[in-house]
């Protein structure tokens, strides 16, 4: 079976400053971990994914995430907070294949201030 | 990119009714996707997985005879909440994966709302 645990359900930051979302994983396998952005009414946008390839991993919108096997962890983070990172984001857990579910986070809900 | 799209958006419809609920992948072939419900300011729960030509396979607690789903193609599955009660009311998401790349999208999602 698989797991993720985000700590921090709400994060708030200024904007400019580093945003740090944490996510641990829990997997019987080598899992495929993910990232995904949620704004009000909308489904889920993919941020980034990691798929056994490099650790570090880049995605959209100047987020990145690193993947540590040794702490189980895959915390997003983004060196400067915009206004517009406000939304709720989750993290996920999948095996590989296509027919492998995601299992999700509870989300974190990041709050940008002025 | 793959794109799903899920219809309707929003839907309002009257306790003891039907209201059915498409998922398509736009633009790749999705032999498997996936039903996900979210509660208000929670996480999101998967219902089931979607099986195209056979039956899907139902998470822990969830009601196959109230929510019926059929993948009857490779690029459409379709929910079915029957009989919807106020209780039912939530946001509904849908997923695929592409082959090959691993990675999941999702549909839009539809926010039923039963009066």
């Amino acid at each position: 079976a698989q797991s993720v645990t985000q700590l921090g359900s709400h994060v708030s930051v200024s904007e400019g400053a580093l945003v740090l979302l944490r996510c641990n994983y829990s997997s019987s396998v080598p899992p495929y971990l993910f990232w995904y952005v949620q704004y009000p009414n909308q489904g889920l946008q993919l941020l980034l994914k990691y798929t056994s390839a490099a650790t570090l991993v880049k995605g959209i919108n100047g987020f990145e995430a690193e993947f540590k096997k040794s702490e189980t962890s895959f915390h997003l983070t983004k060196p400067s907070a915009h206004m517009s990172d406000a939304a709720e984001y989750f993290c996920a857990v999948s095996e590989t294949g296509t027919a492998s579910k995601l299992t999700f986070g509870t989300g974190t809900r990041l709050q940008v201030t002025l | 990119g793959a794109v799903v799209s899920q219809h309707p958006s929003r839907v309002i419809c009257k306790s003891g009714t039907s209201v059915k609920i498409e998922c398509r992948s736009l633009d790749f072939q999705a032999t498997t996707m996936f039903w996900y419900r979210q509660f208000p300011k929670k996480s999101l729960m998967l219902m089931a997985t979607s099986n195209e030509g056979s039956k899907a396979t139902y998470e822990q607690g969830v009601e196959k005879d109230k929510f019926l789903i059929n993948h009857a193609s490779l690029t459409l599955s379709t929910l079915t909440v029957t009989s919807a009660h106020p209780e039912d009311s939530s946001f509904y998401i849908c997923s695929a994966r592409v082959p090959g790349s691993g990675e999941a999208f999702f549909g839009q999602g539809t926010r039923l709302t039963v009066v």
